[in-house]
C-alpha cells in the first residue's frame, strides 16, 4: 500500500525548460489535487480533479498544465519554468464524500529548483 | 470566501509545557476541520479531524475542539515533547457546491530540551 507517490523527489531546471511531476495513487481516490508550498504561505492550491477527465483551477495556475486520464494518475506539467517556480510540490489525494470532506492523502513531495 | 487562519509562528517550548495553538476560520454551510503536521523533509500528514459542531479530535496527545459559535478549532497539548517539533497545518474542506480544501499558513512548534 504505497499511498500518493510522487516523482522526482528532487530537480533543477534551467528557466524555459519543461518538465512533468508525476503523482500516483492507490487507493482509487476521485479528487486529486496539486499544492506548492512557499515559505510563509503555507499550501496554494495549482489544480485540482474530481475524477478522471475532469480537472478546474486552483489558486495559482498559471504557468503549470493538468490531466487526469486515469483515477490513479495526475501528472504536473510546468510549460516554460521560471525561477518563480522553484518551490515544494505537494500532490494530495482523497475520497469525495457528500455531505463532508474528508481528509487528505500526502506525497512526500518534490523539491523544485529553476536557475 | 473561505478562509483559515492560524497564529504565526514560530513557537518555542520548553519539553512538557502546554501547547496552544489557535485557528480560525471562515467558511458557508458545515465544513470538516483538519489539523495537518509536517515534519522536516516530508509530506503533510493528518494528524486529528473533526466533522461537526461540538466534535473534539484527538491523536498522540493533541486535541482540538468544533467551535461552531466562535468559528475556532484550537489544537492544544497537555505536555509536549521534543519530536513533537514539526509544522503544524489547520484545514478545512467544504463540499457546499464544489470541494474546496482550505489550508492556513502553518505554525512551526520547537520545542526544547
Amino acid at each position: 500500500n504505497a499511498g500518493v507517490t510522487q516523482t522526482p523527489k528532487f530537480q533543477v531546471l534551467k528557466t524555459g525548460q519543461s518538465m512533468t511531476l508525476q503523482c500516483a495513487q492507490d487507493m482509487n481516490h476521485e479528487y486529486m489535487s496539486w499544492y506548492r508550498q512557499d515559505p510563509g504561505m503555507g499550501l496554494r492550491l495549482i489544480h485540482y480533479s474530481v475524477g478522471a477527465g475532469i480537472t478546474d483551477q486552483g489558486e495559482v495556475p498559471n504557468g503549470y498544465n493538468v490531466s487526469r486520464s486515469t483515477t490513479e494518475d495526475f501528472p504536473l506539467r510546468l510549460l516554460s519554468a521560471a525561477p518563480s517556480q522553484t518551490s515544494v510540490y505537494f500532490c494530495a489525494s482523497s475520497r469525495l464524500r457528500t455531505g463532508g470532506g474528508l481528509p487528505q492523502h500526502f506525497g512526500d513531495g518534490t523539491r523544485l529548483s529553476i536557475l | 470566501g473561505d478562509s483559515v487562519t492560524q497564529m504565526e509562528g514560530p513557537v518555542t517550548l520548553s519539553e512538557e509545557a502546554f501547547l496552544t495553538i489557535n485557528c480560525t476560520y471562515t467558511a458557508t454551510g458545515y465544513p470538516s476541520l483538519f489539523w495537518y503536521v509536517q515534519y522536516p523533509g516530508e509530506g503533510l500528514q493528518l494528524l486529528l479531524k473533526a466533522t461537526k459542531a461540538d466534535d473534539k479530535g484527538s491523536n498522540k496527545g493533541f486535541e482540538a475542539t468544533y467551535r461552531k459559535e466562535t468559528t475556532s478549532f484550537h489544537l492544544e497539548k497537555g505536555s509536549v515533547q521534543v519530536s513533537d517539533s514539526a509544522v503544524y497545518f489547520c484545514a478545512l474542506a467544504t463540499t457546499s457546491g464544489t470541494y474546496k480544501y482550505i489550508f492556513g499558513t502553518g505554525t512551526r512548534l520547537k520545542v526544547l530540551a
